[in-house]
């Protein structure tokens, strides 16, 4: 079965301090995995894509097959990363399964 | 840039009662889905449309939950009859057929269900 794991519920950094936000999958074939942010009342808003291996708003992530994991990370966190963070991972079906999510706080 | 739309924002329902969540997903979008967030937990699944058709749903998805396309445009939840722990917020979700492997969800702001 498709599983998504973000071990840390909360995650606070300092401004200006890198952060990782960790999502390990299990899933037997070659996934396709995303990350979404969900800012405070607002909608989750995709922020990337393993296969378009870009770079939004300083964030970064990359796809380890060996180790099943997607972590997302930026170098100099800002305040205005203050989101929740959902990893989601989908095997060319249709379904999409999210894992738990980690709030990050960017503290001042 | 084209969005989701749902409707209403919050909805107030009696145990029992019927309620219809209503979505416009992006127009030129093929698949739709429902998920639900209960209060401080996970973004949960419920269910996939295409071709005017479920292809996919979830063990949540039981009876009292169905979806339709009753037009060109909107895509609804109805859930017949309401119980505390469907209290939530859903959101409606669209998707492209375009580069299906790799086409994002987009999602709507929600519809914050609570049933008293």
């Amino acid at each position: 079965a498709q599983r998504v794991t973000q071990p840390e519920k909360l995650l606070s950094v300092f401004k200006g301090a890198p952060v990782e936000l960790k999502c390990n999958y299990s899933y037997s074939g070659s996934p396709e995995l995303f990350w979404y942010v969900q800012y405070s009342r607002q909608r989750l808003q995709l922020l990337l894509r393993h296969i378009s291996r870009e770079s939004i708003k300083g964030f970064t992530a990359d796809l380890n097959k060996g180790e099943t994991s997607f972590h997302l990370k930026k170098p100099f966190a800002q305040e205005e990363d203050s989101a929740m963070y959902y990893c989601a991972l989908n095997n060319y079906g249709q379904n999409f399964v999210f894992g738990p999510g980690t709030r990050l706080s960017v503290l001042p | 840039e084209p969005e989701v739309t749902q409707t209403p924002s919050h909805q107030v329902t009696q145990m029992g009662q019927e309620v219809i969540l209503r979505c416009v997903p992006i127009s030129n979008h093929l698949y739709f889905y429902w998920y639900r967030q209960i209060l401080g937990q996970k973004v949960e699944f419920l269910v996939s449309f295409y071709n005017n058709e479920i292809s996919e749903k979830s063990e949540i998805f039981d009876d009292q939950f169905s979806v339709e396309r009753p037009d060109g445009s909107n895509f609804t939840l109805k859930i017949r009859s309401t119980k505390l722990e469907d209290s939530a917020m859903y959101f409606c979700a669209s998707r492209s057929l375009e580069g299906l492997g790799n086409s994002p969800l987009h999602f709507g702001n929600g519809t914050r269900l609570t049933v008293t």
